[in-house]
């Protein structure tokens, strides 16, 4: 069960700016704990996009950034591309459950 | 370079038993706690299980509790999922993934990095 709200699909022209919300409570992203997004393009595995609400791991295009305030977070693309097409999912931890680890209910990026 | 390889998915029948495995290379597999992500056909991601470096801690989803045992050979590079009494609803592909520290709960919350391919398990008679 996803505890993390996402919307189902955004979608762009190339070289626009696309944001993804990932929406939260208080026993996960509201209590302090760190937002994760991975991209996962069709037929592949997820991959790593950005860890602890803003740092790219090494290899991913500057184009993404993420943020997080209160109970929501937020992943943005700058100078949208044909192939950031893929499915994006917001993950993080949350107490109050014994699932332990959220992911977002997962956002459709298409580039018109 | 780090890298996941799954194993040993498959048809089986409601109710049987299936062992999956994730062999691990390119990192220090006994520094790092390992998860199991699912992903049913067409859904999304859904966090299965995760153990410890040194098995001390192991945790579980509500969905798979006193049904699914995960376990880890560390002189193997080795992490496992024994799946008892499974239901149609577990069908899904599984991957394996590395956790960001020792612990299966980090102090903020892990992430995964890197993602296996995937395993792909199908219950249906």
């Amino acid at each position: 069960q996803s505890v993390l709200t996402q919307p189902p699909s955004v979608s762009g022209a190339p070289g626009q700016r696309v944001t993804i919300s990932c929406t939260g409570s208080s026993s996960n992203i509201g209590a302090g704990y760190d937002v994760h997004w991975y991209q996962q393009l069709p037929g592949t595995a997820p991959k790593l996009l950005i860890y602890g609400n803003n740092n790219r791991p090494s290899g991913v295009p500057d184009r993404f950034s993420g943020s997080k305030s209160g109970t929501s977070a937020s992943l943005a693309i700058t100078g949208l591309q044909a192939e950031d097409e893929a499915d994006y999912y917001c993950q993080s931890y949350d107490a109050s459950l014994s699932v332990f680890y959220v992911f977002g209910t997962g956002t459709k990026v298409t580039v018109l | 370079e780090v890298q996941l390889v799954e194993s040993g998915g498959g048809l089986v029948q409601p109710g049987r038993s299936l062992r999956i495995s994730c062999a691990a290379s390119g990192f220090t597999f006994d520094d790092y706690a390992m998860h199991w992500v699912r992903q049913a056909p067409g859904k999304g991601l859904e966090w299965v299980s995760g153990i410890s470096w040194k098995s001390g801690t192991i945790d579980y989803a509500d969905s798979v509790k006193g049904r699914f045992t995960i376990s880890r050979d560390n002189a193997k590079n080795s992490l496992y999922l024994q799946m008892n009494s499974l239901r149609s609803e577990d069908t899904a592909l599984y991957y394996c993934a590395k956790g960001s520290c020792s612990s299966s709960r980090c102090k903020q919350g892990s992430w995964f990095d890197p993602w296996g391919q995937g395993t792909l398990v199908t219950v249906s008679s």
